[in-house]
Protein backbone atom coordinates (compact mmCIF):
# COMPACT_ATOMS: atom_id res chain seq x y z
CA UNK A 1 0.00 0.00 0.00
CA UNK A 2 1.44 3.40 -0.82
CA UNK A 3 2.19 5.29 2.42
CA UNK A 4 -0.51 8.10 2.96
CA UNK A 5 -1.80 8.75 6.30
CA UNK A 6 -4.75 11.08 6.89
CA UNK A 7 -5.88 13.12 9.95
CA UNK A 8 -8.11 13.03 11.33
CA UNK A 9 -10.20 10.19 10.28
CA UNK A 10 -13.17 11.43 11.59
CA UNK A 11 -14.24 15.08 12.61
CA UNK A 12 -17.70 16.43 13.91
CA UNK A 13 -18.02 20.35 13.67
CA UNK A 14 -20.15 22.96 13.49
CA UNK A 15 -20.94 25.79 11.25
CA UNK A 16 -18.88 28.06 11.08
CA UNK A 17 -15.40 26.95 12.53
CA UNK A 18 -12.23 26.61 10.93
CA UNK A 19 -11.10 22.97 9.80
CA UNK A 20 -7.78 21.75 8.87
CA UNK A 21 -7.28 18.52 7.17
CA UNK A 22 -3.90 16.50 6.80
CA UNK A 23 -2.70 14.39 4.48
CA UNK A 24 0.78 13.12 4.98
CA UNK A 25 2.92 10.62 2.45
CA UNK A 26 6.12 8.89 2.97
CA UNK A 27 6.23 7.94 -0.89
CA UNK A 28 8.07 11.33 -1.98
CA UNK A 29 5.75 11.83 -4.69
CA UNK A 30 5.74 15.10 -6.35
CA UNK A 31 2.07 15.48 -6.95
CA UNK A 32 -0.77 15.66 -4.45
CA UNK A 33 -4.20 15.84 -4.65
CA UNK A 34 -7.88 16.75 -2.33
CA UNK A 35 -11.61 14.56 -3.50
CA UNK A 36 -14.14 15.31 -2.06
CA UNK A 37 -17.10 11.97 -2.56
CA UNK A 38 -20.62 12.67 -2.41
CA UNK A 39 -23.26 10.16 -2.83
CA UNK A 40 -24.88 11.30 -6.22
CA UNK A 41 -21.82 12.88 -7.35
CA UNK A 42 -19.03 10.91 -7.36
CA UNK A 43 -15.27 11.61 -6.45
CA UNK A 44 -14.31 15.46 -7.65
CA UNK A 45 -11.09 17.25 -7.39
CA UNK A 46 -11.10 20.46 -4.85
CA UNK A 47 -7.15 21.50 -5.35
CA UNK A 48 -3.85 19.64 -5.93
CA UNK A 49 -0.23 20.50 -5.93
CA UNK A 50 2.34 19.71 -8.44
CA UNK A 51 5.18 20.82 -5.93
CA UNK A 52 5.80 22.09 -2.56
CA UNK A 53 4.22 25.81 -2.63
CA UNK A 54 2.55 24.93 -6.13
CA UNK A 55 -1.17 24.81 -5.95
CA UNK A 56 -4.08 25.00 -8.02
CA UNK A 57 -7.82 25.00 -7.91
CA UNK A 58 -9.67 21.79 -8.96
CA UNK A 59 -13.36 21.90 -10.07
CA UNK A 60 -15.26 22.50 -6.98
CA UNK A 61 -12.17 24.79 -4.91
CA UNK A 62 -14.85 27.42 -3.47
CA UNK A 63 -14.59 27.79 0.51
CA UNK A 64 -11.39 25.56 0.84
CA UNK A 65 -7.96 26.50 0.74
CA UNK A 66 -4.62 24.64 0.53
CA UNK A 67 -0.83 24.67 1.48
CA UNK A 68 2.05 23.23 0.69
CA UNK A 69 5.09 23.60 2.45
CA UNK A 70 6.83 20.05 2.30
CA UNK A 71 7.25 17.52 0.27
CA UNK A 72 5.50 14.99 2.43
CA UNK A 73 2.33 16.97 3.64
CA UNK A 74 -1.08 18.66 2.38
CA UNK A 75 -3.23 20.10 3.93
CA UNK A 76 -6.78 20.99 3.23
CA UNK A 77 -8.40 24.32 5.09
CA UNK A 78 -12.18 24.87 5.19
CA UNK A 79 -11.87 28.85 6.68
CA UNK A 80 -15.47 28.59 7.71
CA UNK A 81 -17.33 24.93 7.70
CA UNK A 82 -20.53 24.95 5.86
CA UNK A 83 -23.02 21.96 6.06
CA UNK A 84 -22.70 22.07 2.05
CA UNK A 85 -19.25 20.31 3.04
CA UNK A 86 -20.13 18.00 4.88
CA UNK A 87 -18.36 14.63 2.88
CA UNK A 88 -15.91 12.45 2.83
CA UNK A 89 -12.67 13.82 1.67
CA UNK A 90 -9.11 12.07 -0.16
CA UNK A 91 -6.14 12.88 -0.68
CA UNK A 92 -4.18 10.94 -3.11
CA UNK A 93 -0.86 11.41 -4.68
CA UNK A 94 1.39 10.57 -8.10
CA UNK A 95 4.67 10.33 -9.58
CA UNK A 96 4.77 10.65 -13.27
CA UNK A 97 5.37 7.21 -14.32
CA UNK A 98 5.49 7.43 -18.27
CA UNK A 99 5.49 10.66 -19.76
CA UNK A 100 1.57 11.02 -20.56
CA UNK A 101 -0.29 9.69 -17.32
CA UNK A 102 0.26 9.83 -13.85
CA UNK A 103 -1.10 6.81 -11.54
CA UNK A 104 -2.33 8.14 -8.58
CA UNK A 105 -3.03 6.52 -4.92
CA UNK A 106 -5.65 7.33 -2.59
CA UNK A 107 -5.61 7.61 1.11
CA UNK A 108 -8.34 5.90 3.31
CA UNK A 109 -10.39 9.67 3.76
CA UNK A 110 -11.34 11.53 6.19
CA UNK A 111 -15.30 11.72 6.59
CA UNK A 112 -15.93 15.51 7.96
CA UNK A 113 -19.65 16.48 9.56
CA UNK A 114 -20.17 19.86 9.57
CA UNK A 115 -23.86 20.37 12.07
CA UNK B 1 -15.65 19.17 -20.33
CA UNK B 2 -14.77 16.10 -19.62
CA UNK B 3 -17.25 13.51 -19.09
CA UNK B 4 -17.23 9.80 -17.56
CA UNK B 5 -20.99 7.36 -17.54
CA UNK B 6 -20.71 4.54 -16.05
CA UNK B 7 -22.94 1.40 -16.56
CA UNK B 8 -25.16 -0.09 -14.71
CA UNK B 9 -25.12 1.81 -11.37
CA UNK B 10 -25.68 -1.30 -9.60
CA UNK B 11 -25.12 -4.60 -10.84
CA UNK B 12 -25.58 -8.40 -8.87
CA UNK B 13 -24.14 -11.29 -9.40
CA UNK B 14 -24.35 -14.95 -8.42
CA UNK B 15 -20.65 -16.43 -7.66
CA UNK B 16 -19.30 -17.62 -10.87
CA UNK B 17 -21.50 -15.59 -13.23
CA UNK B 18 -19.08 -13.86 -15.96
CA UNK B 19 -20.30 -10.13 -16.73
CA UNK B 20 -19.24 -6.65 -17.94
CA UNK B 21 -19.00 -3.14 -16.90
CA UNK B 22 -19.23 0.09 -18.93
CA UNK B 23 -16.90 3.51 -19.13
CA UNK B 24 -18.05 5.56 -21.45
CA UNK B 25 -15.80 8.72 -22.02
CA UNK B 26 -15.89 12.07 -23.67
CA UNK B 27 -12.37 13.83 -23.33
CA UNK B 28 -10.12 15.63 -25.49
CA UNK B 29 -6.73 14.22 -25.80
CA UNK B 30 -7.32 10.85 -23.46
CA UNK B 31 -3.68 10.72 -21.14
CA UNK B 32 -5.52 7.42 -19.55
CA UNK B 33 -8.15 5.81 -18.48
CA UNK B 34 -8.24 4.04 -14.82
CA UNK B 35 -9.95 1.80 -13.14
CA UNK B 36 -10.32 1.76 -9.40
CA UNK B 37 -11.81 -0.55 -6.43
CA UNK B 38 -13.21 0.80 -3.30
CA UNK B 39 -14.56 -0.98 -0.90
CA UNK B 40 -16.96 0.77 2.09
CA UNK B 41 -15.01 2.94 3.87
CA UNK B 42 -12.06 2.98 2.49
CA UNK B 43 -10.00 4.80 -0.35
CA UNK B 44 -10.08 3.73 -4.20
CA UNK B 45 -7.52 0.93 -5.05
CA UNK B 46 -5.66 1.56 -8.13
CA UNK B 47 -6.44 -1.66 -10.55
CA UNK B 48 -5.24 -0.64 -14.12
CA UNK B 49 -4.11 2.04 -16.47
CA UNK B 50 -5.31 1.88 -20.17
CA UNK B 51 -3.53 4.61 -22.59
CA UNK B 52 -5.02 3.62 -25.80
CA UNK B 53 -7.34 1.96 -27.55
CA UNK B 54 -6.99 -1.90 -28.36
CA UNK B 55 -5.01 -2.12 -24.82
CA UNK B 56 -5.77 -4.97 -22.19
CA UNK B 57 -4.89 -5.31 -18.89
CA UNK B 58 -5.66 -8.39 -16.55
CA UNK B 59 -5.52 -8.97 -13.01
CA UNK B 60 -6.55 -12.20 -11.28
CA UNK B 61 -10.58 -12.46 -12.56
CA UNK B 62 -10.59 -8.70 -13.70
CA UNK B 63 -9.66 -7.73 -17.70
CA UNK B 64 -9.92 -4.31 -18.66
CA UNK B 65 -10.13 -3.17 -22.17
CA UNK B 66 -10.23 -0.07 -24.10
CA UNK B 67 -11.59 1.78 -27.51
CA UNK B 68 -12.15 4.98 -28.35
CA UNK B 69 -15.12 5.94 -26.67
CA UNK B 70 -15.46 3.24 -23.60
CA UNK B 71 -13.73 0.91 -21.63
CA UNK B 72 -15.17 -2.56 -20.24
CA UNK B 73 -14.12 -4.18 -17.22
CA UNK B 74 -14.59 -7.59 -17.61
CA UNK B 75 -15.39 -10.09 -14.78
CA UNK B 76 -14.68 -13.56 -15.20
CA UNK B 77 -16.07 -16.36 -12.70
CA UNK B 78 -16.25 -13.21 -9.86
CA UNK B 79 -16.48 -14.81 -6.55
CA UNK B 80 -18.12 -13.29 -3.41
CA UNK B 81 -14.85 -10.74 -2.41
CA UNK B 82 -14.94 -9.51 -5.76
CA UNK B 83 -17.99 -7.37 -4.18
CA UNK B 84 -17.31 -3.77 -3.91
CA UNK B 85 -17.86 -0.08 -6.24
CA UNK B 86 -16.03 -0.07 -9.30
CA UNK B 87 -14.80 3.28 -10.39
CA UNK B 88 -13.29 4.69 -13.94
CA UNK B 89 -11.52 7.39 -14.43
CA UNK B 90 -10.01 9.63 -17.05
CA UNK B 91 -7.36 11.95 -17.10
CA UNK B 92 -6.46 14.84 -20.26
CA UNK B 93 -4.44 17.86 -20.49
CA UNK B 94 -5.89 21.11 -19.24
CA UNK B 95 -5.91 24.37 -21.85
CA UNK B 96 -2.75 24.86 -21.41
CA UNK B 97 -1.46 21.53 -22.20
CA UNK B 98 -1.03 20.36 -18.85
CA UNK B 99 -2.72 17.99 -16.75
CA UNK B 100 -0.80 17.34 -13.43
CA UNK B 101 -2.64 14.52 -13.24
CA UNK B 102 -5.86 15.68 -12.99
CA UNK B 103 -9.14 13.10 -12.73
CA UNK B 104 -12.54 13.08 -13.63
CA UNK B 105 -14.10 10.23 -12.34
CA UNK B 106 -17.51 8.25 -12.92
CA UNK B 107 -20.08 7.68 -10.40
CA UNK B 108 -19.09 4.09 -9.70
CA UNK B 109 -20.57 0.57 -10.31
CA UNK B 110 -21.63 -1.15 -7.54
CA UNK B 111 -20.93 -4.80 -7.70
CA UNK B 112 -22.59 -7.43 -5.70
CA UNK B 113 -21.79 -11.04 -5.96
CA UNK B 114 -23.78 -13.69 -4.10
CA UNK B 115 -22.75 -16.74 -3.13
Amino acid sequence: DAGITQSPRHKVTETGTPVTLRCHQTENHRYMYWYRQDPGHGLRLIHYSYGVKDTDKGEVSDGYSVSRSKTEDFLLTLESATSSQTSVYFCAISERIVVRAYEQYFGPGTRLTVT
Amino acid sequence: EDQVTQSPEALRLQEGESSSLNCSYTVSGLRGLFWYRQDPGKGPEFLFTLYSAGEEKEKERLKATLTKKESFLHITAPKPEDSATYLCAVQAPNAGGTSYGKLTFGQGTILTVHP
